[in-house]
């Protein structure tokens, strides 16, 4: 089966480093999703790509959160500085949009990345 | 908007049936349902297309009324397996953010033997 992949799965890092996430999209698939996932909030959108162009990152905070496709193969999360408040789960979603479909196509979740941030 | 589910929690026994409701302010165009296990990624379970449509994934199917601007999960003699979160997510309808789907805070549904 196909599969979103992301890495790290885990990351434990000093409050002020970078992070980087990474995922890997479902070939094939033209939209990509990040997420982050916490108690409090639940699931919320941070960033949107289609056919590897930023649609929408309301979501994300500008200051030190950027999200980029370098190619259609990888999408990165960057957090920089990093702070204790951005620990959570970082899903990466992908799915497949044409002009019939719209947005009635499901979106298919990587495993995720554990941030805790000390 | 985030789209409101209710309940917040449901406890069952193995065998017993549950329903959950998801609620829109706006008007909604099609209604997607996920699962996620504890600890794990979410799941796709069906997207709802059209108001009054039902659709159905093993023991579980949903409802979608557009009037009402809501739609339904209904779990039917429900099994272990079913244990996890319940997520209904919502398309905007139009603009560059077509397609981004805003989730509701999910509702936790524990199976019991």
């Amino acid at each position: 089966d196909a599969r979103v992949t992301q890495t790290p799965r885990h990351k434990v890092t000093e409050m002020g480093q970078e992070v980087t996430m990474r995922c890997q999209p479902i070939l094939g698939h033209n939209t990509v999703f990040w997420y982050r996932q916490t108690m409090m909030q639940g699931l919320e959108l941070l960033a949107y790509f289609r056919n590897r162009a930023p649609l929408d990152d309301s979501g994300m905070p500008k200051d030190r959160f950027s999200a980029e496709m370098p190619d259609a193969t990888l999408a990165t999360l960057k957090i920089q500085p990093s702070e204790p408040r951005d620990s959570a789960v970082y899903f990466c979603a992908s799915g497949l949009r044409d002009r019939g479909s719209g947005s009635n196509q499901p979106q298919h979740f990587g495993d995720g990345t554990r941030l805790s941030i000390l | 908007q985030q789209p409101v589910q209710s309940p917040q929690a449901v406890i069952l026994r193995e065998g017993e049936d549950a329903v959950i409701n998801c609620s829109s302010s706006k008007a909604l165009y099609s209604v997607h349902w996920y699962r996620q296990k504890h600890g794990e990624a979410p799941v796709f379970l069906m997207i709802l297309l059209k108001g009054g449509e039902q659709k159905g994934h093993e023991k579980i199917s949903a409802s979608f009324n557009e009037k009402k601007q809501q739609s339904s999960l209904y779990l039917t003699a429900s099994q272990l397996s079913y244990s996890g979160t319940y997520f209904c997510g919502t398309p905007n309808a139009g603009g560059t953010s077509y397609g981004k789907l805003t989730f509701g805070q999910g509702t936790i549904l524990t199976v019991h033997p």
